[in-house]
């Protein structure tokens, strides 16, 4: 069984320009969630979905960042416009049920210049 | 706001020597706490979920146990491959999960 695959798995973009990275869950995954690890910070939450429904969007730093769950299968979060503190790690997880195990994919790895 | 702290921030140990890693936290209504493996330039990958106090879970040459402020991850006899950063997390009943800052744990043969 595929597990949370994410892409791309890393993105060079100069500052105020537009990324757009995209999440496919565990086929059957109902629960799917974006994290993000900035330099020498945690993992934190940004945002949760049920479905193609936005659950939780506390985490969301700023208007900035737009995400997206179309049909409630794959997800995509965009940065418009990125700054140079967008720079990090995106980690897409999904989940069953609520929880249950949260299994992560390996991360898009963003750097703004 | 809930907390995560894990200690210490890097072990180094010798293959063979045991250890435990450490994990405290404080959070407002506990559902679960998770206990996940990160190597480098990868994502976190799932070991073991703890739900209440007294429960204790292993996996090959680790063990994880819980009570109401901390959780341990025991490893024992390690291996060059248990070298990993281990990551702490607990979910909350808003079901977000709060990671600790991880320790990098280096196994030398």
């Amino acid at each position: 069984e595929a597990g949370v695959t994410q892409f791309p798995s890393h993105s060079v973009i100069e500052k105020g320009q537009t990324v757009t990275l995209r999440c496919d869950p565990i086929s059957g995954h109902d629960n799917l969630y974006w994290y993000r690890r900035v330099m020498g910070k945690e993992i934190k939450f940004l945002l949760h979905f049920v479905k193609e429904s936005k659950q939780d969007e506390s985490g969301m730093p700023n208007n900035r960042f737009l995400a997206e769950r179309t049909g409630g299968t794959y997800s995509t979060l965009k940065v418009q416009p990125a700054e140079l503190e967008d720079s990090g790690v995106y980690f897409c997880a999904s989940s069953q049920d609520y929880g249950t195990i949260i299994y992560f994919g390996e991360g898009s790895w963003l750097t703004v210049v | 706001e809930d907390q995560v702290t894990q200690s210490p921030e890097a072990l180094r140990l010798q293959e063979g020597e045991s250890s435990s890693l450490n994990c405290s936290y404080t959070v407002s209504g506990l559902r679960g706490l998770f206990w996940y493996r990160q190597d480098p330039g990868k994502g976190p990958e799932f070991l073991f979920t703890l739900y209440s106090a007294g429960e204790e879970k292993e996996k090959e040459r680790l063990k994880a146990t819980l009570t109401k402020k901390e959780s341990f991850l025991h490893i024992t006899a390690p291996k060059p491959e248990d070298s990993a950063t281990y990551l702490c997390a607990v979910q909350a009943s808003d079901y977000k999960l709060s990671f600790g800052a991880g320790t990098t744990v280096t196994v030398r043969a």
